[in-house]
């Protein structure tokens, strides 16, 4: 079957750094995208990898092992309003017809 | 960055009415369009890929009599849930791709409660 793991909550501390970590288990490949989403709203594009490595936009990064069936999604100086969930998505097929995780509820405190 | 707009934000509405939900591209042209329905603190799930000028594809579980989708041009995709109940109240969001896989790019969002 199809699968995405990520945990459900994580908390850190503004101006830290906070890696979400996502675990996938499905029968295609052509993808992965990370989504933020504030509460209420709907998601934000933060970034798609295809291929093994880290990609940098900023503050945030996306990494990704296809051999592992892993990313992970790396926060640096957090601000409060990073809090948010954090949606990590494959893209199965060409057609763009994602499987979603549940999300990551990310608390920043001060 | 494109822009996906979505038509009302919010409805509320009496149980076996029907809601229209608009998705409009506003400066692209969107080969792909899909619906999402989100139920509080729940991920997306996937109920449609909507391709323009072709029927939906719906996904396994999701009544396409009930919930009628129509892509009739590149720039607009509508919903429409019929014969809505209490339990079709969520939060329905669209996205629209130009046909690359890293541009899918979501609608605001529309509220549906069903009194």
């Amino acid at each position: 079957g199809q699968n995405i793991d990520q945990p459900t909550e994580m908390t850190a501390t503004e101006g830290a750094i906070v890696q979400i970590n996502c675990t996938y288990q499905t029968s295609g490949f052509n993808g992965l995208f990370w989504y933020q989403q504030h509460a209420g709203e709907a998601p934000t594009f933060l970034s798609y990898n295809v291929l093994d490595g880290l990609e940098e936009k900023g503050r945030f990064s996306s990494f990704l092992s296809r051999s592992k069936g892993y990313s992970y999604l790396l926060l640096k100086e957090l601000q409060m309003k990073d809090s948010a969930s954090y949606l990590c998505a494959v893209n199965r097929e060409s057609n763009y017809q994602l499987i979603w995780g549940a999300g990551t509820k990310l608390i920043i405190k001060p | 960055g494109a822009v996906v707009s979505q038509h009302p934000s919010r409805v509320i509405c009496k149980s076996g009415t029907s809601v229209k939900i608009e998705c409009r591209s506003l400066d692209f042209q969107a080969t792909t369009m899909f619906w999402y329905r989100q139920f509080p603190k729940q991920s997306l799930m996937l109920m449609a890929t909507s391709n323009e000028g072709s029927k939906a594809t719906y996904e396994q579980g999701v009544e396409k009599d009930k919930f009628l989708i129509n892509h009739a041009s590149l720039t607009l995709s509508t919903l429409t849930v019929t014969s809505a109940h209490p339990e079709d109240s969520s939060f329905y969001i669209c996205s629209a791709s130009p046909g690359s896989p890293d541009t899918q790019y979501f609608g605001p969002g529309t509220r549906l409660t069903v009194l």
